[in-house]
């Protein structure tokens, strides 16, 4: 099955800063990569989502980009703001539909 | 509905016991899927459905767990004889079509004592 792998497990910015934070696959059927936010208490928010035909896609001030060849992906924010502070995960699914195999998370601190 | 909306909020129960999840989906939604979340950890997929069907069950870990969806709609997951390794949030994602962005619910925080 697929598995994936999420770096950092924290990662502290101050605001203004840009945020990183990468994921990697190992299933190169994988066809669908989200992002999802989560904030405390609650459920997973969709931020941003990418399929393969695609390399990079922006929303504002989030971005994607995906390497099928390294098989990895990655978020970035720019001019972070506190209340981008959140757990972010990555995730990535093969089977041809959105059943979702998550990475750890990343808890994303933004400080004023 | 506006978002999938997971009831109860928080369920106390004690091992042994029996248990029953409800998800409703956002109206229109084919496809629905459980999820359970360990803490610190990324959710854990554990069944899938499309309309009324288990498409994919494969991740339930054991019989003790079982889902349904008898009218395409609404679902309710169920855990028989519970354990305290059992406790955990379980989310509730539905979409419009099987390969399309899943919306999530609040989850439902189980806590076996």
């Amino acid at each position: 099955g697929e598995n994936v792998e999420q770096h950092p497990s924290t990662l502290s910015v101050q605001e203004g800063d840009s945020a990183v934070i990468k994921c990697t696959y190992s299933d190169s059927a994988s066809n669908y990569f989200p992002w999802y936010k989560q904030e405390l208490g609650k459920g997973p928010q969709l931020i941003i989502d990418i399929r393969s035909n695609v390399g990079e896609k922006k929303d504002q001030r989030i971005a994607v980009t995906l390497n099928k060849t390294a098989k990895h992906f990655s978020l970035h924010i720019t001019e972070t703001q506190p209340e981008d502070s959140a757990v972010y995960f990555c995730a990535a699914t093969y089977r041809g539909y959105s059943t979702l195999t998550f990475g750890k998370g990343t808890m994303l601190l933004v400080s004023p | 509905g506006a978002g999938v909306s997971q009831t109860p909020s928080n369920k106390v129960t004690e091992k042994g016991k029996y248990v029953e999840l409800r998800c409703d989906p956002i109206s229109g939604h084919t496809a629905l899927y459980w999820y359970r979340q360990s803490l610190g950890q990324g959710p854990e997929f554990l069944i899938y459905f499309q309309g009324t069907g288990a498409a994919d069950d494969s991740g339930l870990p054991n019989d003790r767990f079982f889902a349904v969806r008898p009218e395409g709609s609404v679902s309710t997951l169920k855990i028989q004889r519970t354990e305290r390794g059992d406790s955990a949030v379980y989310l509730c994602a539905s979409s419009r079509e099987s390969n399309t962005e899943a919306f999530f619910g609040q989850g439902t925080r189980l806590t076996v004592v």
